[in-house]
């Protein structure tokens, strides 16, 4: 099975911030990973595919890069709204792993 | 514009099942997968299994130990999963979401995701 690491696990961050997180596979998932938000008690909300394709209604501040085994997700300029914890998913294999999370806390 | 609506929370006795229902709505219902993913208190996400009522096969995650029944009723739209022989360690939030794919990838992402189903296993 494909481990899918993140770190780090909580980000404590101000309001303009530029922010990265980073996710790390532990075998080669060419470009096949998908980026999530999360705020409590909702669903995940997608944000990127393809690993760098920017769902539609998102704002652009969020941006996804990587290939292979590592990947980020930076959000250029944090916004109130953004406080939230954050999930990388691969589908490069059957079990489409998702990562452990990344809370993104108010600093 | 897909939206998924769940069925509402429960609570089982261990070794009783649950089933949860996700209603499509808003594109052909056919011709899109519908996967499960659940999230235990405080943890992370969980891909349990899919189907795709166009072909009307079903894919399970490989340790589900024959506990998880995915079906669909085209006629209603709706999608349903089964989880059987609970447990304490089943309590969690439950989620159908559409699979999405491009035409290189073998597998998917999820998007939109439905409102999720708080399953609570308690004696």
């Amino acid at each position: 099975d494909i481990q899918m690491t993140q770190s780090p696990s909580t980000l404590s961050a101000s309001v303009g911030d530029r922010v990265t997180i980073t996710c790390r596979a532990s075998q080669s998932i060419n470009t096949w990973l998908a980026w999530y938000q999360q705020k409590p008690g909702k669903a995940p909300n997608l944000l990127i595919y393809k690993a760098s394709s920017l769902e539609g209604g998102v704002p652009s501040r969020f941006s996804g890069s990587g290939s292979g085994t590592e990947f980020t997700l930076t959000i250029s300029g944090l916004q109130p709204d953004d406080f939230a914890t954050y999930y990388c998913q691969e589908y490069n294999s059957y079990s489409r792993t998702f990562g452990q999370g990344t809370k993104v806390e108010i600093k | 514009q897909v939206q998924l609506v769940q069925s509402g929370a429960e609570v089982k006795k261990p070794g009783s099942s649950v089933k949860v229902s996700c209603k499509a709505s808003g594109d052909t219902f056919s011709s899109f997968g519908i996967s499960w993913v659940r999230q235990a208190p405080g943890q992370g996400l969980e891909w349990m299994g899919e189907i795709i009522p166009m072909f009307g096969t079903t894919h399970y995650v490989e340790n589900s130990q024959g506990r998880v029944t995915i079906t669909a009723d085209e006629s209603s739209n709706t999608v349903y999963m089964e989880l059987s022989s609970l447990r304490s360690e089943d309590t969690a939030v439950y989620y159908c979401a559409r699979d999405l794919r491009d035409d290189h990838s073998s597998f998917n992402w999820f998007d939109p995701w439905g409102q999720g189903t708080l399953v609570i296993v308690s004696s």
